[in-house]
């Protein structure tokens, strides 16, 4: 069964304040690593794919790092409006015909100004 | 969300009665999903569908049917809603092609809550 764990529960920063949330996996054989953010009343937006270990994926703020065990969602410099919570997803052959995504409770994440 | 909507969008409903959510969809993706949110579990799969009357059970999908008649319908039914299903429902779609992402694109949820 795969399992998905992310760390801090929550996270307080002030903005400019650079820091990493965790998402540790345990999959048979990682067939992707998601991550989303989701804001308040509404759905996640995916935000990237990772396949690979040393794989890297950037887009404004926020770098997505894999290692064999465990990726990263660094922020860079974050503003208030990052603020939001962010998940973490796996797909493995254990998704299925469907590929059916694993979720991590998330991250909530504040950034204060 | 576009391309994806769900309906409605909250409601209230008593101990013991059916209650039917929609997911439509504009995009013609193959697959879609139904999630419950709810604090500490984060999102867990409830059924799925990969075509027009194929469906499967998800993690948790007792006390759930779905159906999908049409490729941009798929529909979530509480048999005899109880209390514990309160929650947020979130329908996803994707059609996780050769060159998908297997990223999903994901509804702005239904907000149930059981009386």
């Amino acid at each position: 069964e795969d399992q998905v764990t992310q760390s801090p529960e929550a996270l307080r920063l002030q903005e400019g304040e650079s820091s990493s949330l965790n998402c540790s996996y345990t999959v048979s054989g990682l067939r992707g690593l998601f991550w989303y953010r989701q804001d308040p009343g509404k759905g996640p937006e995916f935000l990237f794919t990772l396949y690979s270990a040393g794989e890297e994926k950037e887009k404004e703020r926020l770098k997505a790092t894999l290692t064999k065990k465990e990726s990263f969602l660094h922020i860079t410099a974050p503003k208030p409006e990052d603020s939001a919570t962010y998940l973490c997803a796996v797909a493995s052959p254990n998704s299925g015909s469907a590929r059916q995504l694993t979720f991590g409770s998330g991250t909530q994440l504040t950034v204060l100004p | 969300d576009a391309g994806i909507t769900q309906s409605p969008r909250h409601k209230v409903t008593e101990t013991g009665t059916p209650v039917t959510l929609r997911c439509h969809q504009t995009e013609n993706h193959r697959y879609m999903y139904w999630y419950r949110q709810d604090p500490g579990h984060g999102l867990r799969l409830i059924h799925y569908s990969y075509g027009v009357k194929d469906t499967d059970k998800g993690e948790v999908s007792d006390g759930y049917s779905v159906s999908r008649s049409k490729t941009e319908d798929f529909l979530l039914t509480l048999e005899s809603a109880t209390s514990s299903q309160t929650s947020v429902y979130f329908c996803a779609i994707s059609d996780a092609g050769v060159a998908a992402n297997y990223g999903y694109t994901f509804g702005s949820g239904t907000r149930l809550t059981v009386v």
